[in-house]
């Protein structure tokens, strides 16, 4: 059971390049989210989904893009990569709605990103 | 909004010694309250939560109590042991709106032989 699988692990950018942020998890998790970790930030929510085909913005949405056409599979795109965007990202996944979301978050080992 | 307040550290003890880490949180509703812990170079997991008023979690000889009147959820072990060295996140989740995970900022933990 792999749980939560980000790629790539790590990733270095040039400012205008673009990328995705590939995140799969075989948990038949309905909820899914992108979260970036900076120094003395904590943890702070891009961008989430409740189930396929609806997406949602979390606290820091700009500059990134999402979508999620299948249950398993929700991607982070950046557009137009910039320095202030190098952070490590981590995709967490939830069960459902049980408990209004009250429950245990899984999360991928994360992606290093960083752009020059 | 919702918040997480958590010392920063880094918190530096001796192998042995008493731990506590202090999380307090102001939030709507009830929300559940979580302790996550972060290994080198891993993702975050779960290490107990609670998900009521003066609900104990507890794992792996951590413990945290629920407490609602002073809006805490501090962490606590007996004996820390070197394998007990992360970075500790306290989060709670309402429930509501973005329906995520409000961290607070991380404390880094060194245990030293």
């Amino acid at each position: 059971n792999a749980g939560v699988t980000q790629t790539p692990k790590f990733q270095v950018l040039k400012t205008g390049q673009s990328m995705t942020l590939q995140c799969a998890q075989d948990m038949n998790h309905e909820y899914m989210s992108w979260y970036r970790q900076d120094p003395g930030m904590g943890l702070r929510l891009i961008h989430y989904s409740v189930g396929a085909g609806i997406t949602d913005q979390g606290e820091v949405p700009n500059g990134y893009n999402v979508s999620r056409s299948t249950t398993e599979d929700f991607p982070l795109r950046l557009l137009s990569a910039a320095p202030s965007q190098t952070s490590v990202y981590f995709c967490a996944t939830k069960k459902n709605r049980d408990r209004g979301w009250n429950t245990e978050a899984f999360f991928g080992q994360g992606t290093r990103l960083t752009v020059v | 909004g919702d918040s997480v307040t958590q010392m920063e550290g880094p918190v530096t003890l001796s192998e042995e010694a008493f731990l506590t880490i202090n999380c307090t949180y102001t939030a709507t509703g009830y929300p559940s309250l979580f302790w996550y812990v972060q290994y080198p170079g891993e993702g975050l997991q779960l290490l107990l939560k609670a998900t009521k008023a003066d609900d104990k979690g507890s794992n792996k000889g951590f413990e945290a109590t629920y407490r609602k009147e002073t809006t805490s959820f501090h962490l606590e072990k007996g004996s820390v042991q070197v394998s007990d060295s992360a970075v500790y996140f306290c989060a709670l989740s309402s429930g509501g709106g973005a329906d995520g995970l409000t961290f607070g900022k991380g404390t880094h933990l060194i245990i030293q032989p």
